[in-house]
């Protein structure tokens, strides 16, 4: 079964504007990563938020942890068309692998 | 560096014939899995490495076998290929368990079709 859940599932906005996702998890974690997909490519890492970490940013990006909702969130400020991409959660409970959610697959309008 | 690669990259199978996924990474990672991705479902493990000679089952491993004879390879086997097991499978690698060194590289994927 999946550990990370994507919310929302697709979301489509313009470009310059912010789009968030959400990604909520059920045991306790180590860490949560996120990655990027673009289509018919591998995932790519954006960014690790550790247990004990409440937010970080990286650029763009901004991460959020709440581990007593056992939640994260994903804001991409700005966003720009080459922003469109799938983006996935990833949690590690320190089992020697991660468990990836389904993706949300954002769309940005140029 | 060419970080992971992925052979082939595009397959068509009939049932039943068998085939073997390679992949190769040149970055000394101990860590290794196999991933499929289906429609709707995410990324499933299907097994994993954490070294050479070791291999573990992950979430879906039914169907495919594994084996890790050198530490730069990592090799997923479909012994009678079904066409439940059409999907795109990604390959990837990550040192092992070290403060900072969590990141996986992913392969660019392998689309199997199997008629």
């Amino acid at each position: 079964s999946q550990q990370g859940e994507e919310d929302p599932q697709a979301l489509s906005i313009q470009e310059g504007e912010n789009a968030t996702m959400n990604c909520s998890y059920k045991t306790s974690i180590n860490n949560l990563q996120w990655y990027r997909q673009n289509s018919g490519r591998g995932l790519v890492h954006l960014i690790l938020i550790r247990s004990n970490e409440r937010e970080k940013h990286s650029g763009r990006l901004r991460v959020t942890l709440d581990t007593s909702k056992k939640s994260s969130s994903l804001l991409i400020t700005a966003s720009r068309a080459a922003d469109t991409a799938s983006y996935f959660c990833a949690t590690d409970a320190g089992y020697q692998k991660v468990t990836f959610g389904i993706g949300t697959k954002l769309q940005v309008i140029p | 560096n060419a970080g992971v690669t992925q052979t082939p990259k595009f397959r068509v199978l009939k049932t039943g014939q068998s085939m073997t996924l390679l992949c190769a990474q040149d970055m000394n990672h101990e860590y290794m899995y196999w991933y499929r991705q289906d429609p709707g479902m995410g990324l499933r493990l299907i097994h994993y490495s954490v070294g050479e000679g070791t291999t573990a089952k992950g979430e879906v491993p039914d169907g495919y076998n594994v084996s890790r004879l050198k530490k730069q390879n990592f090799l997923l086997g479909l012994e009678s290929a079904a066409p439940s097991q059409t999907s795109v499978y990604f390959c990837a690698s990550r040192h092992y368990r070290q403060r900072g060194r969590e990141t996986q590289y992913f392969g660019p994927g392998t689309r199997l079709l199997v008629l």
